[in-house]
């Protein structure tokens, strides 16, 4: 199985600062990495897949890089509703792998 | 609006069995992959099965291969998982989640229904 590692498992930072989030694979992944944000009440919110392609609705402060195995979240401009938890996962080949998660909060 | 909603979860015994349900709309249910993703408490995501369009192709982890079944009613825009011999381990809350079909992540979610498995 691929091992997703993600850093840092918690984040602090203020509104209108520029954070980012780094996920790092076992093994080769070619481009196939999703960022997921997670919030207390509201249903997972998918936000980039592919590396680096933006899902409708996605604001254009989120960014998404990298192939291979290391790939890099960044949130630019932060605003206040992007603070929660957020997940990388592997979709490049089964079983999918999720990283264990970064909570990024209000500093 | 695409809209997932699970239901069916609960306590349960130590090596008894639970069958959740999801219900969709707001899309055509027969033309996307479907999938379950689990959290358990305070931990991270993990999959659990998938589920092609037609039902005839089924995948799941070496964690719950055998004692869980993903299965679909395409008639009636819904998604099951049947739980079998569950473990404490099997606690969590359970999504349902759309799945893109060829390159595998999971670009709609439902809110969830918890499974507790304690005696």
């Amino acid at each position: 199985d691929v091992q997703m590692t993600q850093s840092p498992s918690n984040l602090a930072a203020s509104p209108g600062e520029s954070v980012s989030i780094n996920c790092k694979a076992s093994k080769s992944i070619s481009k196939y990495l999703a960022w997921y944000q997670q919030k207390p009440g509201k249903a997972n919110k998918l936000l980039i897949y592919s590396g680096s392609t933006l899902q409708s609705g996605t604001p254009s402060r989120f960014s998404g890089s990298g192939s291979g195995t290391d790939f890099t979240l960044t949130i630019r401009n932060l605003e206040p509703e992007d603070f929660g938890l957020y997940y990388c996962q592997q979709h490049n080949e089964y079983p999918y792998t999720f990283g264990a998660g970064t909570k990024l909060e209000l500093k | 609006e695409v809209q997932l909603v699970e239901s069916g979860g609960g306590l349960v015994q130590p090596g008894r069995s639970l069958k959740l349900s999801c219900a969709a709309s707001g899309f055509t249910f027969s033309n996307y992959y479907m999938a379950w993703v689990r959290q358990a408490p305070k931990k991270g995501l993990e999959w659990v099965a998938t589920i092609s369009t037609s039902g005839s192709r089924t995948y799941y982890p070496d964690s719950v291969k055998g004692r869980f079944t993903i299965s679909r009613d395409n008639a009636k825009s819904s998604l099951y998982l049947q739980m079998n011999s569950l473990k404490s381990e099997d606690t969590a809350t359970y999504y349902c989640a759309r799945q893109r079909t060829t390159t595998g992540y999971f670009d709609y979610w439902g809110q969830g229904v918890m499974v507790t498995v304690s005696s």
